[in-house]
């Protein structure tokens, strides 16, 4: 069964790069089918799609952060990482890692997110 | 921007039936944009409960079910429990490896 942890510090200063690691257990961070992705919830609000990775490598991120965000995959590691920069106190948020399936099932297409990790908290603060 | 719209709150009784709604505020919502829906209990990690319009995922009770409804796509509850008190998020695909979240609806169960 697919697990997936996040981790990183709790604490990130103002202008300083957020950094977070999601850790898959349970399956191949290196399946064809699969893509990797980043979402997060400021306290008391919604969810927020943040970017993701497919297997090729192409990642595709909110527009609304693009500037600031990265996604990479560590295959050997079986993990991949966000690193949003600049942080300001808006950035403070409970982060989940989460894995989508893009695929044929049969005779149809599947494109969902599926698997959350628990989420980490992260407060930009000073 | 796309904004994806749901209910801010809704309520049911026990035993009722319930349906909650995820359109665009531009457009309309079709099986194209494979909806999801995500349960979300206080302090939890979302849970996956639809995915692409209408199918279940594993383990999920057969009292949920999704479709489209006219121009949004739908998450029906058949038979509420209580334990169905949840906030429900839907998501879609805008095309181009683009997800927009709705807002989310704050379920009640009374």
């Amino acid at each position: 069964q697919l697990q997936l942890q996040e981790s990183g510090p709790g604490l990130v200063k103002p202008s300083e790069t957020l950094s977070l690691t999601c850790t898959v257990s349970g399956g191949s961070i290196s399946s064809s089918s699969y893509f990797w992705g980043w979402i997060r919830q400021p306290p008391g609000k919604g969810l927020e799609w943040i970017g993701s990775i497919y297997h090729s490598g192409t990642t595709y991120y909110n527009p609304s952060l693009k500037s600031r965000v990265t996604i990479s995959v560590d295959t050997s590691k079986n993990h991949f990482s966000l690193r949003l920069s600049s942080v300001t106190a808006a950035d403070t948020a409970v982060y989940f890692c989460v894995e989508g399936f893009a695929d044929y099932m049969g005779n149809y297409y599947y494109y969902y997110m599926d698997v959350w990790g628990k989420g980490t908290t992260v407060t930009v603060s000073s | 921007q796309t904004v994806v719209t749901q209910e801010p709150s809704f309520s049911v009784s026990p035993g009722g039936t319930v349906t909650l709604t995820c359109g665009l505020r531009s457009g309309s919502v079709s099986a194209t944009y494979y909806p999801s829906w995500y349960q979300q209990t206080p302090g939890q990690a979302p849970r996956t409960i639809i995915y692409s319009t209408s199918t279940r995922s594993a383990g999920v009770p057969d009292r949920f079910s999704g479709s489209i409804l006219g121009n949004k796509a739908a998450l029906t509850i058949t038979g509420a429990q209580a334990d169905d008190e949840s906030d429900y998020y839907c998501v879609l695909y805008m095309g181009n490896g683009i997800w927009v979240f709705g807002g989310g609806t704050k379920l009640t169960v009374l």
